[in-house]
């Protein structure tokens, strides 16, 4: 079965940088949401979509932005990148939004 | 605010013997209740929920969790472990958004199971 692709799998910054964090949902998935794992730490909400509006909202820095687009693949921008940023970075996405979200592999980014 | 305990930072069981990994909650609303499992280096994998129904509800891999409303618990079991199942495994919950509850999932801090040979 297809799952939550998320791409890059690895990517590193230096501080200051910019970043593009992309997810494509399992077809046919109509909400997509971002979360922030930290080492050790347990994953933590950022955002989320639901037919290309922004439906939710976490706690995602004023430096972070992210949008849906038309074939509901969504993209999460990172910019002014600081060294706390670096985490594992999961997109999930689900049929509807009562529905159980499904989790991409993550990708993990390193800020230097 | 929705919240969710897991007491046991660790539990470390005997192959083939049953295991408990615990949680408790904390909604306004009605609970989405969800068990999650990352092995390292790796996404979470989603192994069942609780919506409303009974409240022992099956999943995968031989996993299954019992709903206690009135101990507002939500602990996750299998009778006979695996060497394999050994991972960390995350309860979540999650308001019901038709009552105005938020769709996004907060987690536990996690258990880290193993399962000893």
């Amino acid at each position: 079965a297809a799952g939550v692709i998320q791409s890059p799998r690895h990517l590193i910054k230096e501080k200051r940088e910019t970043a593009t964090l992309k997810c494509y949902p399992i077809p046919r998935h109509d909400t997509v949401y971002w979360y922030q794992q930290g080492p050790g730490q347990d994953p933590q909400f950022l955002i989320s979509f639901y037919e290309k509006m922004q439906s939710d909202k976490g706690s995602i820095p004023d430096r972070f932005s992210a949008q849906q687009f038309s074939d509901y693949h969504s993209e999460l921008n990172m910019s002014s990148l600081e060294l706390g940023d670096s985490a594992l970075y999961f997109c999930a996405s689900s049929l509807d939004r009562r529905g159980e979200q499904y989790f991409g592999p993550g990708t993990r980014l390193t800020v230097t | 605010a929705q919240s969710v305990a897991q007491p046991e930072d660790q539990v470390n069981v005997a192959e083939g013997n049953p295991l408990t990994v615990k949680c408790t909650y904390s909604v306004s609303g009605n609970p989405y209740l969800f068990w999650y499992v990352q092995y390292p280096n790796r996404g979470l994998q989603f192994l069942l929920k609780y919506i409303t129904g009974d409240n022992l509800v099956k999943g995968s891999y031989g996993f299954e969790a019992e709903f206690n409303k009135s101990q507002t618990s939500f602990h996750l079991k299998k009778p006979s472990a695996l060497v394999s199942d050994s991972a960390l495994y995350f309860c979540a919950v999650r308001d019901d958004k038709s009552q105005g509850g938020s769709e996004k999932l907060v987690f536990g801090k996690g258990t880290k199971l193993t399962v000893n040979p």
